[in-house]
């Protein structure tokens, strides 16, 4: 199956700054969603966005959707020093085999 | 407050042997997934199973079977142990495909290692 791919691999920025991780995929789909995955654990759904809508907000999060470019971004605003983790997009493309993942975008928060 | 737990933090097992993860879900999701992550492959899919006694292979099934006797719980199971299978296993659950649209519910991982 195919993967969404996270842009950049590695972020750091100073707490209080934006993060931005973007998130480009191949095939059409039925929604993206955003996952959190603290160092050793597993991973937690942050939001999910449907293809026909192209902006979503939850709480410091902001997500886009362009289904015409086949891209997504994630910002988290106000970064804290607990926003430190890995972010991962996934995509469910309609089908009976769940969602595919990309390799995630490890975020520093520089206290 | 949802829940998917599974038996190990932590396992080490010699190459070889006959290695079980289990999972346990309690949201009486249909759907039941388990996944393996190693640095720079990011989260790829074994097996997943959309009902009690149902099984479909995912992108990398080969040197694992798994088992659903039971709604709530999966099983993952490494036949013959190899050091290529150290790894983090993760386990999820989501409900039926049918309703559309859902997250997966993680685990909190079982870091395997086969020496």
């Amino acid at each position: 199956s195919q993967q969404g791919e996270e842009d950049p691999q590695a972020l750091s920025i100073q707490e209080g700054e934006n993060a931005t991780m973007n998130c480009s995929y191949k095939t059409s789909i039925n929604n993206l969603q955003w996952y959190r995955q603290n160092s050793g654990r597993g991973l937690v759904h942050l939001i999910l966005i449907r293809s026909n809508e192209r902006e979503k907000h939850s709480g410091r999060l902001r997500v886009t959707l362009d289904t015409s470019k086949k891209s997504s971004s994630l910002l988290i605003t106000a970064s804290r020093a607990a926003d430190t983790a890995s972010y991962f997009c996934a995509t469910d493309e309609g089908g009976a085999d769940g969602l595919t993942f990309g390799k995630g975008t490890h975020l520093i928060i520089q206290p | 407050d949802v829940k998917v737990t599974q038996s190990s933090r932590y396992l080490v097992k010699r190459t070889g042997e006959k290695v079980f993860l289990e999972c346990v879900q309690d949201m009486d999701h249909e759907n039941m997934f388990w996944y393996r992550q190693d640095p720079g492959l990011g989260l790829r899919l074994i097996y997943f199973s959309y009902d009690v006694k149902m099984k479909e292979k995912g992108d990398i099934p080969e040197g694992y079977s798994v088992s659903r006797e039971k709604k709530e719980r999966f099983s993952l199971i490494l036949e013959s142990a190899s050091t290529n299978q150290t790894s983090m296993y993760l386990c999820a659950s989501s409900p039926s495909f049918y309703t559309g649209g859902h997250e997966q519910y993680f685990g909190p991982g079982t870091r395997l290692t086969v020496t």
